[in-house]
């Protein structure tokens, strides 16, 4: 989890509400991923960033929406949260040193439960 | 979809014994990664392979990877209680950027 934080750690919203999860790095590393881990399904990628203001969809981005505006910080929205959202988010990161060698470092993760 | 999937889904064993998991994909592969969650934290990298290698070992982990089969296996020797968690393999398809797509993982309890 070094270098990497994710907030808040927990949050409990309810049906309809914006809810909006931080990813903060210190690694200054230029890919930055957003995961959902569901029982069953493993972890599915939401959405990814590739640099500053730059952004693309992955496997689940319905319903989410995200941001990138500083190297060390990506920022996910569910625009109205509903109970389907229930999970657990990760954030991970990478140096993008290529697909044949690249890996991934994970975030503490947000639990979040949608009422 | 689900790119790999992860056999057993649940192992246990006695410490001291060898846990052996495997991890079959669908599609042409970069590279496939193993990576270890304790309970209640994030995935944590444990090695990877490269899509032109066959074997590869880090300590106590020993990973083979068979394209023609789109399989590989993770040994664990000598397991200890720590090595309590569940292991996830994650492939880059070919043409996939660097995006990974994960299994759906299998739980590993080694007890005392």
């Amino acid at each position: 989890d070094a270098g990497i934080t994710q907030s808040p750690r927990h949050k409990v919203t309810e049906t309809g509400t914006p809810v909006t999860l931080r990813c903060h790095q210190t690694e200054n590393h230029r890919y930055m991923y957003w995961y959902r881990q569901d029982p069953g399904h493993g972890l599915r990628l939401i959405h990814y960033s590739y640099g500053v203001k730059d952004t693309d969809k992955g496997e689940v981005s319905d319903g989410y929406s995200v941001s990138r505006s500083k190297t060390e910080d990506f920022l996910l929205t569910l625009e109205s949260a509903t109970s389907s959202q229930t999970s657990v988010y990760f954030c991970a990161i990478s140096d993008g040193r290529g697909p044949v060698t690249d890996t991934q470092y994970f975030g503490p993760g947000t639990r979040l439960t949608v009422l | 979809s689900q790119q790999g999937e992860e056999d057993p889904q649940a192992l246990s064993i006695q410490e001291g014994e060898n846990a052996t998991m495997n991890c079959s994909y669908k599609t042409s592969i970069n590279n496939l990664q193993w990576y270890r969650q304790n309970s209640g934290r994030g995935l944590v990298h444990l090695i990877l392979i490269r899509s032109n290698e066959r074997e590869k070992h880090s300590g106590r982990l020993r990973v083979t990877l068979d394209t023609s089969k789109k399989s590989s296996s993770l040994l664990i020797t000598a397991s200890r209680a720590a090595d309590t968690a569940s292991y996830f393999c994650a492939t880059v398809p070919t043409g996939g950027g660097n995006k990974l797509t994960f299994g759906t993982g299998t739980q590993l309890k080694v007890e005392l």
